[in-house]
């Protein structure tokens, strides 16, 4: 059974701690990402990783960062957490062609103070 | 323009009933991809359905149906015998080659709430 996990469910952290969300995946899939889900905004694309040590911004980038040393493994990195940071975290993966079908993780629910 | 369109914030349907969920998409690629996800309240998305813009015949997994008419840039995700368990947020999302890579955009989701 493929599965995408993250290192947390639930997250409370403090203005201006750095915080690390991780994701690991068994699928052996090269493409990763990072969303971010708001209510009425839907899911935005943070970051995403085709390749190990490689990284694209995705369309909401600024505040976060990522790093992917192995290829299951997917970090973001709030370098400087902020209020407006609060919401849920999505980590995805999928195949590098065909549908590209996403496989999700449960989601990080991060609140910032 | 929004990429992906979902005009349905909320929507109810009895148990047993079927279910119409909207989705416009804009595009200018000729190759594309259109998906459907369910997010429980658990949180999980789980992957339903897939229509490739190329693909003749509207997709169908199940109960799950995609209707899919490209002239009108429209991919609505049709539920035919709604149970409980289909209560839940949909969403609509996009693969288009976009920067030099292949991106996937998300709609704003439909909430959807099964009646007994």
């Amino acid at each position: 059974d493929v599965k995408v996990t993250q290192s947390s469910r639930y997250l409370v952290k403090r203005t201006g701690e750095k915080v690390f969300l991780e994701c690991v995946q068994d699928m052996d899939h090269e493409n990763m990402f990072w969303y971010r889900q708001d209510p009425g905004l839907g899911l935005r694309l943070i970051y995403f990783s085709y390749d190990v040590k490689m990284k694209e911004k995705g369309d909401i980038p600024e505040g976060y960062s990522v790093s992917r040393e192995k290829k299951e493994r997917f970090s973001l990195i709030l370098e400087s957490a902020s209020t407006n940071q609060t919401s849920m975290y999505l980590c995805a993966s999928s195949l590098p062609s065909g549908r590209l079908e996403q496989f999700f993780g449960p989601g990080t629910r991060l609140t910032v103070l | 323009a929004q990429k992906i369109t979902q005009t349905q914030p909320g929507m109810f349907v009895q148990e047993k009933e079927a279910v119409t969920l909207d989705c416009t998409y804009d595009t200018s690629d000729q190759s594309y991809g259109l998906f459907w996800y369910k997010q429980p309240s658990s949180g999980e998305m789980i992957f339903l359905i897939y229509q490739g813009s190329y693909d003749e015949q509207n997709a169908t997994e199940g109960r799950y149906s995609l209707n899919f008419q490209k002239a009108r840039k429209s991919a609505n995700l049709v539920i035919s015998a709604s149970q409980l368990g289909d209560s839940a947020m949909y969403f609509c999302a996009m693969r288009e080659f976009s920067g030099g890579y292949q991106k996937v955009t998300f709609g704003t989701g439909t909430k959807l709430q099964v009646i007994p």
